[in-house]
């Protein structure tokens, strides 16, 4: 069964540590994909990725930024935690012209 | 740019009724993929059902089907036969084919409820 992993389902950080949010498909897709997920927002996407070492901001990448070292694995990092990055993040990957498949998401709060 | 609307933020059928989710996009591309997402309270997205513009055919899925209008730009999700086990946010999304990376545009989501 093919699979996107988040590390963590449920994290919670203090206002201004740096947080990692790791991701990892085992499909072999080539994009990658960040989003938050808030009430009455919707998904919107933070980052994305198309290839190793490669990264494209999507609507809001400010207070983010990702590292794809490997195919396999996108990481999100907030380089300083702050609280009104308290969500949900979900993470996506995808082959060219087909859907995503999603992790299960980690719900993050910052205190 | 691409928009997706989902005009309806909350709805609710009886089990074993039928219920359509609306939505509608926007996009001057001809060829393109359109989906219906659904997210559990366990939160794990699942694609229900995929649609291909170039395909006159809407696509069905059991009890799921949609009803594709191209020239009005509505891609609607119809439930049959509802289930609790449905109750769930439903997301219509849009991708560009051909379009190499693009990411998937996204409604702001439907809630739908399954009253027994």
């Amino acid at each position: 069964d093919v699979k996107v992993t988040q590390s963590s389902r449920y994290l919670v950080k203090r206002t201004g540590e740096k947080v990692f949010l790791e991701c990892v498909q085992d499909m072999d897709h080539e994009n990658m994909f960040w989003y938050r997920q808030d009430p009455g927002l919707g998904l919107r996407l933070i980052y994305f990725s198309y290839d190793v070492k490669m990264k494209e901001k999507g609507d809001i990448p400010e207070g983010y930024s990702v590292s794809r070292e490997k195919k396999e694995r996108f990481s999100l990092i907030l380089e300083s935690a702050s609280t009104n990055q308290t969500s949900m993040y979900l993470c996506a990957s995808s082959t060219e012209n087909y859907g995503y498949t999603f992790g299960s998401g980690t719900r993050l709060t910052v205190v | 740019a691409q928009t997706v609307t989902q005009s309806q933020p909350e709805m609710s059928v009886q089990e074993a009724e039928t219920v359509t989710l609306s939505c509608t996009y926007d996009t001057s591309e001809s060829d393109y993929y359109l989906f219906w997402y659904k997210q559990p309270p366990s939160r794990q997205m699942i694609l229900v059902i995929r649609q291909e513009a170039y395909k006159q055919q809407n696509a069905t899925e059991n009890r799921f089907s949609v009803n594709f209008q191209k020239a009005a730009k509505s891609f609607s999700l119809k439930i049959s036969d509802s289930q609790l086990g449905d109750a769930a946010m439903y997301f219509c999304a849009y991708r560009r084919r051909y379009s190499g990376n693009t990411p998937l545009v996204f409604g702001k989501g439907t809630r739908l409820s399954v009253i027994a």
